[in-house]
């Protein structure tokens, strides 16, 4: 069975960093990428970044360069955010999708809650 | 690269049936045969309900069926069922760096 753990929820202060991971089970490490959605409050989603953990390819959505940087190591993925704003308030969703290009993202984790408040 | 254009709200009656588009460009879309949709209940991860367009994921009900011409892909949801209100989203691929767009999102309510 397909899992993704996520880290807990956080609260930050505009202007620190963050680092939030996932970690997967029950797939085949070169078969999956892993990817971050991001989701405001009461709004709709917005893909983030992805990488492959089998090579570190990465793919970093425009609107989110220079902001965030996303690395793995073996099952975990991390989403590190380099200067939180208000703004980032949010779900942030990761999931995983077949090593093929155009595939879905397949399985999702639960969540993590970020909060940024001053 | 822009949101995909949905619907805010579609509504129907149990055992009815709502159809759902989703416009994007030639860019994503109309490019390619690469779009999924995924249903999202509140409080709830979202789950991948339909992708390459039309095909099923396992355990995914028929009555969720997906299709696509030109720049428009469209989710039908037959014989409409209580679970089935939430919010769906379609995504599509826009090549190697933007592998997924989102849809606006759009609620869904069984009257």
């Amino acid at each position: 069975e397909v899992q993704l753990v996520q880290s807990g929820a956080e609260v930050k202060k505009p202007g620190e960093s963050l680092q939030m991971s996932c970690m997967g089970s029950g797939y085949s490490l070169n078969s999956y990428w892993i990817g971050w959605v991001r989701q405001m409050p009461g709004k709709g989603l917005e893909w983030v970044a992805i990488i492959s953990p089998a090579d570190s390819d990465t793919r970093i959505s425009p609107s989110f360069q220079g902001r965030v940087t996303i690395s793995a190591d073996m099952y975990t993925a991390y989403l590190h955010w380099i200067r939180l704003q208000a703004s980032d308030t949010a779900m942030y969703y990761c999931a995983i999708r077949p090593a093929v290009t155009g595939s879905p993202l397949e399985y999702w984790g639960h969540g993590t809650l970020v909060t940024v408040s001053s | 690269q822009s949101a995909l254009t949905q619907p805010r709200s579609v509504s129907g009656s149990p055992g009815q049936s709502v159809t759902i588009s989703c416009t994007g460009t030639s860019s994503d879309v109309g490019r390619y045969n690469f779009v999924s949709w995924y249903q999202q209940h509140p409080g709830k991860a979202p789950k991948l309900i339909i992708y390459d367009v039309y095909k099923w994921p396992s355990g995914v009900p028929d009555r969720f069926s997906g299709s696509k011409s030109g720049n428009t892909a469209s989710l039908t949801i037959s014989g409409l069922q209580a679970e089935d209100e939430a919010d769906y989203y379609c995504c599509a691929y826009a090549g190697t760096n933007i592998p997924y767009v989102f849809g606006t999102g759009t609620e869904v309510t069984v009257l």
